[in-house]
């Protein structure tokens, strides 16, 4: 079963514009990661945040994490056609094993030109 | 530096076969993780092997199976395919059976008729 839903599903929006996405999860974490996913290949490690951090940068990239509401967000900033992708967010349980990743459904980005 | 790669990107099979799909972590790795993705959803974990032994094992029956060699590569082994194992498989590679980082095959694209 999947432990994390992102929100929206989908998303469209010009060049230039900022897109932001947000996960959410069930179980307590050691750390949450983004991945992107390029045409159902394989995918990116974009930026990990630990369970007792709040935020952090890398690049164009701004993620938030909120543990007490189990949530996260992804921000990028200034889009380009090329961020269009697939956005999964995953989590790294505290309990049960620490081994896997869990992750959600992903969200659907298009940016448009 | 060498990536993760898979072997072979893309497989057709029928109903009751079986199939081997390969995995060379990136350099440096030991420890592989194999994970199912349907059409449409996030990645599930199939399993994870490290020094040789399968360490956690997702909700997946036994006709799931693994094997890692002490080059690190691995191998998953699907028996009695069934329609429902169409899917990409990927292979993620990390340092010593941790979670902070895994880094990406391309995946196998396998479709079961």
């Amino acid at each position: 079963s999947q432990q994390g839903e992102e929100d929206p599903q989908a998303l469209s929006i010009q060049e230039g514009e900022n897109a932001t996405m947000n996960c959410s999860y069930k179980t307590s974490i050691n750390n949450l990661q983004w991945y992107r996913q390029n045409s159902g290949r394989g995918l990116v490690h974009l930026i990990l945040i630990r369970s007792n951090e709040r935020e952090k940068h890398s690049g164009r990239l701004r993620v938030t994490l909120d543990t007490s509401k189990k949530s996260s967000s992804l921000l990028i900033t200034a889009s380009r056609a090329a961020d269009t992708a697939s956005y999964f967010c995953a989590t790294a349980p505290s309990q049960g094993g620490s081994e896997k990743l869990v992750f959600g459904k992903g969200t659907k980005l298009t940016v448009n030109p | 530096d060498a990536g993760v790669t898979q072997s072979p990107t893309h497989l057709i099979k029928t109903r009751g076969q079986q199939v081997t799909l390969r995995c060379s972590p990136k350099s440096g790795h030991d420890t592989v993780s194999w994970y199912q993705q349907a059409l449409g959803q996030g990645p599930q974990f199939i399993f994870q092997y490290y020094e040789e032994e399968e360490r956690q094992r997702g909700n997946f029956p036994d006709r799931f199976s693994g094997h890692q060699f002490p080059n690190y590569s691995s191998e998953l082994n699907v028996n009695a395919l069934l329609l429902g194992d169409s899917a990409l498989y990927l292979c993620a590679s990390s340092l010593t059976a941790r979670t902070d980082t895994q880094y990406f095959g391309p995946g196998t694209r396998l479709t079961v008729l």
